[in-house]
């Protein structure tokens, strides 16, 4: 069974520009959360989607945006990116809300 | 704010050594889940505790779940340089789940 796919692995933006991530997740499974993991906040909760429906939000500002499409694949979007983005996002899937996560290996931001 | 202090923050230890974690909390939880999380790589769930005073063994790791399920605890017996990585304990409550700030392990040979 494939695992979480995350595209791309790692992007650079300038300030101001605007990100799409994009997630892949285990077939059958129809939760995708994604979080911001930082050296300094850890993983922080970004918001969480299931069955195309957005179930739980972080304490993220409305730059920070994301999809699920009918087949559970997942994008997320930030705009007017700020150096504090800069960050690790992971995706993850799981049967449910809550149930144990399945995580993809993440997207590397860097924001200059 | 982290509603889940995890200690110590950072730990260098010897092959072989023993070692323990935790994971607290004022929260009452329904479950909590241990990760680790290996540079460059996403996390990977070791264990789900669902119990208070439930223990788990994962060979040489043996998780445990306070009796009141507010805290948890990760014990490694003679550790080797695999078990390197980012311990992450994640509380789920009804409405919530929420990561810990993580353990950084180093295990030198």
């Amino acid at each position: 069974k494939a695992g979480v796919t995350q595209t791309p692995r790692y992007l650079i933006k300038t300030r101001g520009q605007q990100v799409t991530l994009s997630c892949s997740p285990i077939s059958g499974h129809r939760s995708v959360s994604w979080y911001q993991q930082t050296p300094g906040q850890g993983l922080q909760f970004l918001f969480e989607y299931f069955s195309e429906t957005q179930r739980n939000k972080g304490n993220f500002p409305g730059r920070f945006s994301g999809r699920q499409f009918s087949n559970s694949r997942s994008e997320m979007n930030v705009s007017t990116l700020e150096l504090g983005d800069s960050a690790l996002y992971l995706c993850a899937s799981s049967l449910s809300w809550r149930a144990p996560l399945h995580f993809g290996n993440g997207t590397r931001l860097t924001v200059t | 704010t982290q509603l889940l202090e995890q200690s110590p923050q950072f730990l260098s230890i010897q092959e072989g050594e023993n070692l323990t974690v935790y994971c607290n909390s004022s929260s009452v939880f329904s479950s909590l889940q241990w990760y680790r999380q290996e540079p460059g790589e996403g996390p990977v769930l070791l264990v789900t505790v669902v119990t208070g005073g439930e223990v788990k063994k994962l060979k040489r790791l043996t998780f445990q779940f306070g009796d009141a399920r507010k805290d948890s605890s990760l014990h490694i017996t003679a550790a080797q340089p695999g078990d390197t990585g980012l311990y992450l304990c994640a509380g789920v409550s009804n409405n919530d789940m929420r990561f810990g700030a993580g353990t950084r392990l180093t295990v030198k040979p």
